[in-house]
């Protein structure tokens, strides 16, 4: 079935840095977008960005540019999130989310989430 | 950036009730508008798509309205296993949430 798994729960320091996987599996992983959302403790969604599992071109939404980085390792229908200079705001459950349209919209399939905290 | 605004922010009801919750976009976004079920500890799950469409696999009791602006999704009737926060969704522009309807039992 299609599925979107994604790696285990973080603890870092601020100033670290971390990489969040989400592997796809069940579909054609190029065939469709992938967006990244965050949940910080208690609070609703946020849309992140996106990232063209195609072209491997990359869409950051405001707030999100600078330290937030979407990438891709298509031989293993993998993208990744990597976010730097941690701050203790940035713990939140993110999750990856599969994008049914040709540009970010559709999000119709969703990992399970990663939770990422941030705290010396 | 197009914001979203949900009604109301939290709601309770008896099963059985009849649910509505609205979603007002800052501008027209047409019918690109989606609804999201998120229960506790879990990711959130598509149940209707482009206003009206109810996503494959979601019971029939949930359904949605609207154009434009202005935004309608509806529980027919409330079951138990229908506790979550819902969020509407637009994707005209890049893509916003509504700050989410937390449903309650009464």
């Amino acid at each position: 079935q299609v599925q979107l798994v994604q790696s285990g729960s973080e603890l870092k320091k601020p100033g670290a840095s971390v990489k969040v996987s989400c592997k796809a599996s069940g579909y054609t992983f190029t065939s469709y977008a992938m967006n990244w959302v965050r949940q910080a403790p208690g609070q609703g969604l946020e849309w992140m960005g996106w990232i063209n599992t195609n072209t491997g071109n990359p869409t950051y939404a405001q707030g999100f540019t600078g330290r937030f980085v979407f990438s891709l390792d298509t031989s293993v229908s993998t993208a990744y999130l990597q976010i730097s200079s941690l701050k203790a705001e940035d713990t939140a459950v993110y999750y990856c989310a599969r994008d049914r349209t040709a540009a970010a919209g559709l999000i119709d399939i969703w990992g399970q989430g990663t939770m990422v905290t941030v705290s010396s | 950036d197009i914001q979203m605004t949900q009604s109301p922010s939290s709601l309770s009801a008896s099963v059985g009730d009849r649910v509505t919750i609205t979603c007002q976009a800052s501008q027209d976004i047409s019918n690109y508008l989606n609804w999201y079920q998120q229960k506790p500890g879990k990711a959130p799950k598509l149940l209707i798509y482009d206003a009206s469409n109810l996503e494959t696999g979601v019971p029939s009791r949930f359904s949605g309205s609207g154009s434009g602006t202005d935004f309608t999704f509806t529980i027919s009737s409330l079951q138990p296993e229908d506790i979550a926060t819902y969020y509407c969704q637009q994707y005209d522009n890049l893509p916003t949430f509504g700050q989410g309807t937390r449903l309650e039992i009464k």
